[in-house]
């Protein structure tokens, strides 16, 4: 069973465009949802993260929209460059007991900006 | 920021020989370090969750007799693929986090292994 379902599975954006990826989950345990960025041949790295109590974050030119009513959220790339161009993947974490959590991850999504 | 250093970056080994990859935090004590395997063109499975000073627990279907991980100081962490053979050839990566930083990790750079 998928807990966190992202799409879509691959986008092609022009340079200066908006790249959007939404992933949506079920477990309302749910409490932390990160997105992170992966290179091909490297480890992801954090790019940005919300909690469900606030419904949209901004760090330069990323932007997580969160919907917790739909269970929703999505990552927004502005200005989109072909440096931006790697595999992104939403998670979601809940905590799993004495200190821990547990990071769920989305299937991925290959973004490519062309010039 | 937190920094995560994955050894060796690639590795190619003998089928039926044994290889040790390590992961360490760098500037934090990671009290949870995780391991996964990533195939090409697929996302993150979590293979293992290691508290430092404890025994890993393993996820459903992983062998904890194939991939044994030791997590003895709060900065280190290892995962040893014993007798492996090409069907274990992936793409393996940590992760870790601060006990008091909250769900936030950090992940390595991965390791490519390559088992002929």
């Amino acid at each position: 069973q998928q807990q966190v379902k992202q799409s879509p599975q691959s986008l092609i954006v022009q340079k200066g465009g908006i790249s959007i990826i939404n992933c949506a989950y079920e477990n309302t345990a749910f409490d932390y949802f990160p997105w992170y960025q992966q290179f091909p041949g490297k480890g992801p790295a954090l790019l940005i993260a919300i909690r469900p109590d606030v419904s949209e974050k901004k760090e330069g030119r990323f932007t997580i929209s969160f919907n917790k009513s739909a269970k929703q959220f999505s990552l927004h790339i502005m200005d989109s460059q072909p440096g931006d161009s790697a595999t992104y993947f939403c998670a979601a974490s809940q905590y799993s007991g004495a200190g821990s959590y547990q990071l769920t991850f989305g299937k991925g999504t290959k973004l490519s900006v062309i010039p | 920021g937190a920094v995560v250093s994955q050894h060796p970056s690639r590795v190619i080994c003998k089928s039926g020989t044994s290889v040790k990859i390590e992961c360490r935090s760098l500037d934090f004590q990671a009290t949870t370090m995780f391991w996964y395997r990533q195939f090409p063109k697929q996302s993150l499975m979590l293979m293992a969750t290691s508290n430092e000073g404890s025994k890993a627990t393993y996820e459903q279907g992983v062998e904890k007799d194939k991939f044994l991980i030791n997590h003895a100081s709060l900065t280190l962490s290892t995962l040893t693929v014993t007798s492996a053979h090409p069907e274990d050839s992936s793409f393996y990566i940590c992760s870790a986090r601060q006990w008091d930083r909250g769900p936030e990790a950090f992940f390595g750079q991965g390791t490519r292994l390559t088992v002929v």
